[in-house]
């Protein structure tokens, strides 16, 4: 099956910082990507849709300006919290779709802990 | 996306079939029923998926209802590491857009 990478898998940085993290298709090409929150105990929740080429699409409450999506290439996604603050702490995945697919392709999620 | 209804959690011992039910009485009729499941701090695998006929591949079975309100996923022999959390997920077919999870069952497989 098709595989999606992340990088990295874990990252702790401190408050005020930026940290960048990368999505990517390693066999098939990636038209769309997106980008998934998950806090403890509770389900993933979708932050926004990435498009190769054109500007990414966030969900109702996610802060455009602090959570930077680059979809760059037709493999590469990246995710960039700006001025992380602890509350920013989660696990970031991402899942990557070739069009009009019946399966979304997951990647294995990053840990941020912002201390 | 219509909403689905799942048990919060569920025991099956090792060996036998895990049945997990989902209900979703209002689904579309070009709404489809996927199935994911995810083990404790990894990204999210898809299972199957199926519009109105019964579906089986490597992993499981799906069983759709007649009226298509409900559905049941079956892992046949259940194995230790079948334990995770199951999302039942209905949306169009083939869409280009992300999913929207619920809260799932959480099956664990007793030794």
């Amino acid at each position: 099956g098709a595989v999606v990478s992340q990088h990295p898998s874990r990252v702790i940085c401190k408050s005020g910082t930026s940290v960048k993290i990368e999505c990517r298709s390693l066999d098939f090409q990636a038209t769309t990507m997106f980008w998934y929150r998950q806090f403890p105990k509770q389900s993933l929740m979708l932050m926004a849709t990435s498009n190769e080429g054109s500007k990414a699409t966030y969900e109702q409450g996610v802060e455009k300006d602090k959570f930077l999506i680059n979809h760059a290439s037709l493999t590469l996604s990246t995710l960039t919290v700006t001025s992380a603050h602890p509350e920013d702490s989660s696990f970031y995945i991402c899942s990557a779709g070739q069009g009009r697919t019946y399966e979304q392709y997951f990647g294995p999620g990053t840990r941020l802990t912002v201390t | 996306d219509a909403k689905t209804t799942q048990p919060t959690s569920m025991d099956c011992a090792e060996g036998r079939a895990a049945n997990l039910p989902c209900n979703h009485s209002t689904i579309s009729g070009n709404e489809y029923v996927y199935w994911y499941r995810q083990i404790h701090s990894q990204g999210p695998q898809y299972i199957i998926h199926g519009l109105k006929n019964n579906e089986t591949n490597e992993m499981a079975s799906l069983i759709i209802t007649e009226d298509r309100k409900s559905s049941t996923l079956i892992l046949p022999h259940a194995t230790l590491r079948d334990t995770a959390v199951y999302y039942c997920i209905v949306r169009p077919g083939g869409g280009a857009d992300g999913l929207t999870f619920g809260k799932g069952t959480h099956l664990i497989i007793q030794p």
